[in-house]
Order: C-alpha cells, then structure tokens, then sequence
C-alpha cells in the first residue's frame, strides 16, 4: 500500500519559515493536499491540489510538490500556527495520510 | 454555514457493532462525496471509507473491509457508517468530512467535531 513519510516534528522561530515535508514513491505524479490540526479541535484544509489555498487560509501558507517531495510551506510562522500538519494523498482511489508532524513555534 | 454533526459514538465490547451517523446541514449534500476518518487517541488521521455522492460507489480501508459500511440517506442529509466485528484497535474519534469536489483529487474541505468510539470490555 501507499505511504506518506512526514518528520515527527519541526521547530521554528517566530517570524522564520517553517517548511514540512511528506515523502512518497513519486508523490509528484499525485495531487497533495495539506491539513492543520490543534489540540482538541478537527482538521482543517490549508493546501489543496499541491498549491491552492481554500477560502480563509492566510497567504502565508503555500506548498509545492516534485520528485518524491511535497512540502508545507509557512513563511513568518506565528504562534497561532504551532499544531499537528498532515500531509494527505490518494492511491488507487483510497486516500492516504501521512503520519503527521508537530510544529512548534518557539 | 456547513455543518457536520457526528454522533452514535459509545463504549462497545469486543465483538460488537456501532452505527455513527453526520447529519449534514447548509449544502447541497445530495451533490457530494463524503469520507469517515479515524483519530485513535494521541495517533494521526487514518482514512476509513468514502461514498459518491448518490451512494452507488463505495471504498475502504483495508483494516475495516468486510466489517465496516458507509451508506447515506440524501433525503435526510445524513451520512452513516456501520461498524460490525469492533475490535480494541478501531477504538479512536470518528470524523465525517465532505470531499471539496476537485476533480483533481480527494481533497477533505469540511469536518464534524468528531465522535468517540471506545471498544473495550
């Protein structure tokens, strides 16, 4: 079955970009899409179709996708983006996650 | 405003059976595809099934085929998954989430707030 391989956690500083990425065997041939996700709340869509933004996700969250790599980009984190990130693909029609990664704003 | 209610969640002994329901509110949910994913506590989201919008094409998870069903009843905006044969690793959250509709992929853009399903004797 398909697999996505994501960092258990990254760290950033205030301001800094942060970038999150998700492995799988040609997942640039794949669309990726990204989800966040804070403690005690549900998932939410933040990048779709590898690059797009949905409605009311701020500018600053932006992705990319080649090779074997799609990343999560966060340019000038703020506090309020410290969650878990999933990445999250598609193979044979069943939908696959990857294992998540914690980003910590310090 | 879109909603997604989930509930039926519970404590069910090993062996037993469970049927979650999302009842679904400010969209046309006749017009879109609807996925289950799982949390088990302190884990990441696993996917569980997904269902067509007119409910004539289903997909699971390998580790719920045969034991779990998604169904929708579009007349009453409500999705359901049937959970039969439960065992202690499908004790975890259970979201709905409806699909964007890209025809590019499966892309999850709304979430219920998520019911607990424990499977424990």
């Amino acid at each position: 079955s398909y697999e996505l391989t994501q960092p258990p956690s990254v760290s950033v500083s205030p301001g800094q970009t942060a970038s999150i990425t998700c492995s799988g065997d040609k997942l640039g041939n794949k669309y990726a899409c990204w989800y966040q996700q804070k403690p005690g709340q549900s998932p939410v869509l933040v990048i779709y179709q590898d690059t797009k933004r949905p409605s009311g996700i701020p500018e600053r969250f932006s992705g990319s996708n080649s090779g074997n790599t799609a990343t999560l980009t966060i340019s000038g984190a703020q506090a309020m983006d410290e969650a878990d990130y999933y990445c999250q693909a598609w193979d044979n029609t069943t939908v696959v996650f990857g294992g998540g990664t914690k980003l910590t704003v310090l | 405003e879109v909603q997604l209610v989930e509930s039926g969640g519970g404590l069910v002994q090993p062996g037993g059976s469970l049927r979650l329901s999302c009842a679904a509110s400010g969209f046309t949910f006749s017009s879109y595809w609807m996925h289950w994913v799982r949390q088990a506590p302190g884990k990441g989201l696993v996917w569980v099934s997904r269902i067509n919008s007119d409910g004539s094409s289903t997909r699971y998870a390998d580790s719920v085929k045969g034991r779990f069903t998604i169904s929708r009843e579009n007349a009453k905006n409500t999705l359901y998954l049937q959970m039969n044969s439960l065992r202690a690793e499908d004790t975890a959250v259970y979201y709905c989430a409806r699909d964007l509709g890209d025809s590019s992929g499966y892309y999850l853009d709304y979430w219920g707030q998520g019911t607990l399903v424990t499977v424990s004797s």
